[in-house]
């Protein structure tokens, strides 16, 4: 079965650039998104087809997918970025998770 | 603008069944395609299944094939999940969403935690 994986944790300084990848086998091959999801909440849509933004999440998160990683890289990083960060593929018939990324702003 | 609504926590015995609904509002219900996704305590989400009303269709991760039942009610515009057997391990909270273009998830319910518990 296809497999998505993340770095457990990222820590960054505020105001600060965090990049958060994910890879998988020939994953530029396909479609990336990605969630934000904050304690006790449920996720949030932040990135789709790679790199396309929902309305109203901010321009300064972005994403690209290349060759076997996609990246999440949000700049000026803030305190409320701090959450955590799932990426998400399709493989056949079916969804594919990351095992999530804790962005940590210190 | 789509909203799921999910029933209530559910604390259920090891052995048994839950079933858990999402009521969705706005826009044109037997359009489109629900998900269930699972995230277990202090990890992360794991996919379950999906339905598509207009088609009747519905499809499932290879690990809940057998134990898991995705249905829909048109009348009411709601998603069930059925999930039987239940073990410890099914303690999580459950949430279903909305599928959008190429299988991303752009809504999402507030989630139903179910607890397995003796």
């Amino acid at each position: 079965s296809y497999e998505l994986t993340q770095s457990p944790s990222v820590s960054v300084s505020p105001g600060q650039t965090a990049s958060i990848t994910c890879s998988g086998d020939k994953l530029g091959d396909k479609y990336v998104c990605w969630y934000q999801q904050k304690p006790g909440q449920s996720p949030v849509l932040v990135i789709f087809q790679d790199t396309k933004r929902p309305s109203g999440i901010p321009e300064r998160i972005s994403g690209s997918n290349s060759g076997d990683t996609a990246t999440l890289t949000i700049s000026g990083t803030q305190a409320l970025d701090e959450a955590d960060y799932y990426c998400q593929a399709w493989d056949s018939t079916t969804v594919v998770f990351g095992g999530g990324t804790k962005l940590t702003v210190l | 603008q789509v909203q799921l609504v999910q029933s209530g926590a559910e604390v259920k015995q090891p052995g048994s069944s839950v079933k858990v609904s999402c009521e969705v509002s706005g826009g044109s219900f037997i359009r489109y395609t629900i998900s269930w996704v699972r995230q277990a305590p202090g990890q992360g989400l794991e996919w379950m299944g999906r339905i598509t009303p207009i088609l009747g269709t519905s499809e499932y991760a290879q690990k809940f094939q057998g134990r898991v039942t995705i249905t829909a009610d048109t009348s009411t515009s709601t998603v069930y999940m059925d999930v039987s057997s239940l073990i410890s391990e099914d303690t999580a909270v459950y949430y279903c969403a909305r599928e959008a273009g190429s299988h991303w998830f752009d809504s999402w319910g507030q989630g139903t935690q179910v607890t397995v518990s003796s």
